[in-house]
């Protein structure tokens, strides 16, 4: 069956580092979105990809970088992690038009001290 | 700019009717969508509404009136299993050209207690 996975599921990381999560979707789908999640602001958009090379920022893109070099992936980068992203961060793909839902992975809880 | 609102939280009882509001001002409105989201899991496509009116499904409704900005998801027959997040969510023409790209309300809390 098709699906869309995160990886890692949790992660603990610290002031400074470089940090990646992962995002596959068997679907094929064109449309690929990242989101952060947090108490009182609900998910967020932080970038998001029509295809394979293109990329465009959301509306909390500060600090966060994406890359899209084949269907299947859209891996997130944190170049610096601050306190201020320790979030829940989730992935989502859909088909490429207005009327499809949106899919979404399971979740990876980033903590950063 | 954009703006969506809906109820923090909400309670309501098992086998009874519960309606969870919400409110957007959004230019170049093209779509609303309903998601459900359980504590500590992904969200889940529920509703997908673009033009005014009722759309059923089972025990869920969701309606819309593009004039007033407004919609509202209903949950019939209550169940324990239907206490999570009610996450709103519109698109529109006026995001850059954009398909499919979303903006999300902060979502509902309803608590179905037996």
């Amino acid at each position: 069956d098709a699906e869309i996975t995160q990886s890692p599921r949790h992660k603990i990381t610290e002031t400074g580092r470089q940090v990646t999560l992962a995002c596959h979707q068997t679907w094929n789908h064109n449309n690929m979105f990242w989101y952060r999640q947090d108490l009182g602001h609900g998910l967020r958009l932080i970038h998001y990809s029509y295809g394979v090379q293109d990329t465009n920022k959301g509306e909390v893109s500060d600090g966060y970088s994406v890359s899209r070099s084949n269907t299947e992936d859209l891996p997130l980068t944190l170049e610096s992690a601050a306190s201020s992203q320790t979030s829940v961060y989730f992935c989502a793909s859909s088909e490429s038009s207005d009327y499809n839902e949106q899919f979404f992975g399971p979740g990876t809880r980033l903590t950063v001290l | 700019g954009q703006n969506i609102d809906q109820p923090t939280e909400m309670t309501a009882t098992e086998g009874a009717i519960v309606q969870i509001n919400c409110t957007y001002q959004t230019s170049g409105f093209n779509g609303l969508f309903w998601y459900q989201q359980h504590a500590g899991e992904a969200p889940t496509f529920l509703s997908y509404n673009v033009l005014d009116g009722l759309e059923e499904k089972g025990r869920f409704s969701s309606f819309l009136s593009r004039s007033k900005g407004y919609s509202y998801l209903l949950l019939k027959e209550l169940q324990m299993k239907d206490s999570a997040s009610y996450l709103c969510a519109v698109t529109s023409m006026n995001y850059g050209g954009a398909t499919n790209k979303l903006i999300f309300g902060t979502g509902t809390l309803l608590a179905v207690q037996p």
